[in-house]
């Protein structure tokens, strides 16, 4: 199984936009990379994904690197609510395609 | 749409006792995952559903652990007897199949303390 790599922690400021990092560098071709978020107390949430497209929807953009090697998970303007845990996760392609989460990195949006 | 169900939310419980968690998830989900999240990690699989059958539980401590979805909708998981380590947060989540594409939905989560 593809792993990835994350900082352990990050910050940035209300209203700028929040870059996360996310190294993935022994993915496979038809590995999807997926991105969920956890906020204190409640269940992991569904952001975004894609396989070698940049991604865009209502919560954020995903920037997929050619080599498909690392992504950036982009959120264009950062609020409070956007603290939380944010998991980068390469797919498995098993016949279970389920999800194995790592340490994730820690958002921190400062007012 | 309704999301995953999980009940109970928070449960504290002695150690050798046992516990059960229930999970009704998103209508028409085929595929029916739980997790463990102990404080502080990401969430580890602990057994997935395909329908009524297991496809992964390879990291079930079947010993103590058990879990069951019998007519393919609802799952219960079984912690007998609960040891102390057994604190932690049981995430139940589905998606429409087990596909490389489908996005998978997570409940809030039951919150279990073992003293």
């Amino acid at each position: 199984d593809a792993k990835t790599t994350q900082p352990t922690s990050m910050d940035c400021a209300e209203g700028r936009a929040a870059n996360l990092p996310c190294n993935h560098s022994t993915i496979s071709g038809n590995e999807y990379v997926y991105w969920y978020r956890q906020i204190h107390s409640q269940g992991p949430q569904y952001i975004i994904h894609g396989l070698k497209n940049n991604e865009t929807n209502e919560m954020a953009s995903l920037i997929i690197t050619e080599d498909r090697k690392s992504s950036t998970l982009i959120l264009p303007h950062a609020t409070l609510r956007d603290t939380a845990v944010y998991y980068c996760i390469v797919r498995v392609t098993d016949s279970s395609y389920k999800l194995i989460f790592g340490s994730g990195t820690r958002l921190l949006v400062r007012p | 749409e309704a999301g995953v169900a999980q009940s109970p939310r928070y449960k504290i419980i002695e150690k050798r006792q046992s516990v059960a968690f229930w999970c009704n998830p998103i209508s028409g989900h085929a595929t029916l995952y739980w997790y463990q999240q102990i404080l502080g990690q990401g969430p580890k699989l602990l057994i997935q559903f395909q329908n009524n059958g297991v496809v992964d539980d390879s990291q079930l401590p079947k010993d103590r652990f058990s879990a069951e979805r019998l007519k393919g909708v609802d799952s219960t998981l079984k912690i007998q007897p609960a040891k102390l380590e057994d604190s932690a947060v049981y995430l139940c989540a589905s998606s429409l199949v087990k596909a490389k594409r489908n996005t998978i939905y997570f409940g809030e989560g039951s919150w279990l303390t073992v003293v």
